[in-house]
C-alpha cells in the first residue's frame, strides 16, 4: 500500500519569512495530493490540492509543487503570518479502487512575530 | 451547508463498556472513513466504505467495528473500548473518481477510556 512520509515534524519560521514543508509517496499510481491544516483543536481543513498531469499549483501566499519522477511534493507558504500557525498534513490518493487518503504524520508549524 | 457531523465530541468510559460514534454527512457522498488521530502518528485510517453495505478494513482495525447501512450515516462502534483506544477520531467523506474531490472531516470525538 501506499506510504507517505512528511518532514520535518516541526518548523519554526519568523514572521514574514517562508516555510516549506515536503512529502514522499510510495506508490506510483496515487494521482491526486492534498494539504490540509488543522488549527489548534479543530479538524482538518483542505487548503490546496494538486493533480498528477499538474506540476504546480498556486493560491495566493501557498503554493504546492509535485515531482511524479522523483514521487515527492512540497507545500510552500510566503510572507508567513501568525494564523498560519498550525499543523499540516500531506495526503496522497488513486482512483478507482485506490481511493484510500493516506496521511503523512505532520508538521507542526509555529510562526514567531 | 455542506457538513460532516460527529456526536459526541468528548467521551470518557470504561474498560469494556461498548460505544458508538456517529457520523452522518449531507453531501451524498459514496466514500466514508473513520480515522485516529495520536501524536507523532498522523491520521491513520481505521475502517473505511465505498457505498452502502461495503466497508473494508484500513490500516488499523483491530478492536473497531463499523456499518454503512444507509448512505449518509457511518458510525464506529468499539464493542469493549480499551485504554489503548484513547485518541482523537475523525471521520470524513469525499467522492472519489475522475474528480477526486477533498475529504470532509467531521468536527473529531475525543475518547478517553480508563
Amino acid at each position: 500500500g501506499e506510504n507517505v512520509e512528511q518532514h520535518p515534524s516541526t518548523l519554526s519560521v519568523q514572521e514574514g519569512d517562508s516555510a516549506v514543508i515536503k512529502c514522499t509517496y510510495s506508490d506510483s499510481a496515487s494521482n491526486y495530493f492534498p494539504w490540509y491544516k488543522q488549527e489548534l483543536g479543530k479538524r482538518p481543513q483542505l487548503i490546496i490540492d494538486i493533480r498528477s498531469n499538474v506540476g504546480e499549483k498556486k493560491d495566493q501566499r501557498i503554493a504546492v509543487t509535485l515531482n511524479k519522477t522523483a514521487k515527492h511534493f512540497s507545500l510552500h507558504i510566503t510572507e508567513t503570518q501568525p494564523e498560519d500557525s498550525a499543523v499540516y498534513f500531506c495526503a496522497a490518493r488513486g482512483i478507482f479502487g485506490n481511493e484510500k487518503l493516506t496521511f503523512g504524520t505532520g508538521t507542526r508549524l509555529t510562526i514567531i512575530p | 451547508e455542506a457538513q460532516v457531523t460527529q456526536n459526541p465530541r468528548y467521551l470518557i468510559t470504561v474498560t469494556g463498556k461498548k460505544l458508538t460514534v456517529t457520523c452522518s454527512q449531507n453531501m451524498n457522498h459514496e466514500y466514508m472513513s473513520w480515522y485516529r488521530q495520536d501524536p507523532g502518528l498522523g491520521l491513520r485510517q481505521i475502517y473505511y466504505s465505498m457505498n452502502v453495505e461495503v466497508t473494508d478494513k484500513g490500516d488499523v482495525p483491530e478492536g473497531y467495528k463499523v456499518s454503512r447501512k444507509e448512505k449518509r450515516n457511518f458510525p464506529l462502534i468499539l464493542e469493549s473500548p480499551s485504554p489503548n483506544q484513547t485518541s482523537l477520531y475523525f471521520c470524513a467523506s469525499s467522492s472519489p473518481g475522475l474528480m477526486n474531490t477533498e475529504a470532509f472531516f467531521g468536527q473529531g470525538t475525543r475518547l478517553t477510556v480508563v
